[in-house]
């Protein structure tokens, strides 16, 4: 358990709607990054906050948006949904300091299917 | 061009064998970081192993080890004596620049798929 939590773990809407994916990070981690897995490929980085503030940005559609609350969690919202947006996606923390390795800790994704 | 790149779509091994999985890097930065993240079938991300650049010596975890050569700029996994439970997803990854103050983002390359043969 990497101490990252994702809600919901799956999903499944239809084109054009719009959904909101939920990401708890690890306590203490001040920084939240959102990837993207479609079938198959890699992670592509979509969107990283910093104590609530937004700090480094991907390829993220602009239909695609998130924020990180006082609290730390964070969600992803997409909206007007198409078939191509189907994918794994997952949450990561780090807590941003100088210590250890810097690995990302991640969440076990939530896979979000559109029909 | 490509910051990580992958050459090994797929890797068959026979079981109790050694196996490199081959990672490229691509970076002007002088400080970073290397990662290693096994994704089994099930789909969560599990931390392997970590190279900074700065390191004299070789990672090491267990059966995991990095090899390291930074001229070729290379960081490929070894799997010593490989399992069946190695059969999985194998994603490298780089940090580019000093970890701290929220600059730890990931480039990943687009895995292997590792099949550990009975």
């Amino acid at each position: 358990d990497s101490g990252v939590t994702q809600t919901p773990k799956h999903l499944i809407t239809a084109t054009g709607q719009r959904v909101t994916l939920r990401c708890s990070p690890r306590s203490g981690d001040l920084s939240v990054y959102w990837y993207q897995q479609s079938l198959d490929q890699g992670l592509q980085f979509l969107i990283q906050y910093y104590n609530g503030e937004e700090r480094a940005k991907g390829n993220i559609l602009e239909r695609f948006s998130a924020q990180q609350f006082p609290d730390l969690h964070s969600e992803l919202n997409l909206s007007s949904l198409e078939l191509g947006d189907s994918a794994l996606y997952f949450c990561a923390s780090n807590p941003s300091d100088v210590s250890g390795t810097g690995e990302l800790f991640f969440g076990e994704g939530s896979r979000l299917t559109v029909l | 061009a490509q910051k990580i790149t992958q050459t090994q779509p797929g890797m068959f091994v026979q079981e109790k064998e050694a196996v490199t999985l081959d990672c490229t890097y691509d970076t002007s930065d002088p400080s970073y970081g290397l990662f290693w993240y096994k994704q089994p079938s099930s789909g969560e991300m599990i931390f392997l192993i970590y190279q900074g650049s700065y390191d004299q010596q070789n990672a090491t975890e267990g059966r995991y080890s990095l090899n390291f050569q930074k001229a070729r700029k290379s960081a490929n996994l070894v799997i010593s004596a490989s399992q069946l439970g190695d059969s999985a997803m194998y994603f490298c990854a780089m940090r580019e620049g000093f970890r701290g103050g929220g600059n730890e983002k990931l480039t990943f390359g687009t895995g292997t798929r590792l099949t550990i043969i009975p």
